[in-house]
């Protein structure tokens, strides 16, 4: 299994719901990554996991928080979201922060209404 | 200055072309190089994997680094419509948080 797996695809929530996006990966891979991309821009790094220790990037709003059940799962969960939140939420993984080319899972693209 | 610099395009070019991508950056504690090609509306998928200065060729495509100049390409050959996709640089060192630091993307149109 050389995949990264996100679910759902697609999500269309209200800025009052709470909502949570999976991310999956079987190959052992000891680091896992939240992005956040807009249109036509980079993806922007939001959360690391590696070896069972998070890194955040301290410009994300507390509204995202991240859970890594196992190192297999890493999920985000979404709270009162806004409309400027709508964009294309990747997960990614590698075998080890350090180096190594990341896996990108296909994303979930979310719109906030 | 943005640490990584890429042409956001789009770059036209007639199938069978071959297509120059470049990227240049300014942090000299860069130390791994990567390009990724990303489908609309998909995610990016790694395409080539760099260290040191030099070409690496996988297939159709070439990937060069220059640090002297500190400047990356990635060369494709014989350019296919189904190359059309937004083709991202990324470098990877130890620089604070966001280890890998994309470039903006370059978006590829291959016409039959």
């Amino acid at each position: 299994d050389t995949e990264v797996t996100q679910t759902p695809k697609h999500l269309v929530m209200g800025m009052t719901n709470k909502k949570s996006l999976k991310c999956e990966q079987h190959m052992g891979h000891r680091a896992m990554y939240w992005y956040k991309q807009k249109a036509k821009k980079p993806p922007e790094l939001m959360f690391v996991y590696s070896y069972e220790k998070l890194s955040i990037n301290e410009s994300v709003p507390s509204r995202f928080s991240p859970e890594c059940p196992n190192s297999s799962l890493l999920n985000l969960h979404l709270h009162a979201l806004q409309p400027e939140d709508s964009a294309l939420y990747l997960c990614a993984s590698s075998l080890r922060e350090e180096v190594d080319g990341y896996t990108f899972g296909s994303g979930t693209r979310l719109t906030v209404v | 200055q943005k640490e990584v610099e890429q042409d956001p395009g789009p770059l036209s070019v007639p199938e069978g072309a071959i297509v120059s991508l470049n990227c240049t950056y300014s942090n000299s504690a860069f130390q791994y190089f990567m390009w990724y090609r990303q489908y609309s509306r998909k995610g990016p998928e790694l395409l080539m994997y760099t260290y040191s200065s030099g070409n690496k060729e996988d297939g159709r495509f070439t990937a060069q680094v220059d640090k002297s100049s500190k400047y990356i390409s990635l060369f494709i050959r014989d350019s296919q419509p189904s190359d059309s996709a937004t083709y991202l640089c990324a470098m990877w060192g130890n620089t604070g948080f966001q280890k890998l630091v994309f470039g903006t993307g370059t978006r590829l149109l291959v016409s039959p």
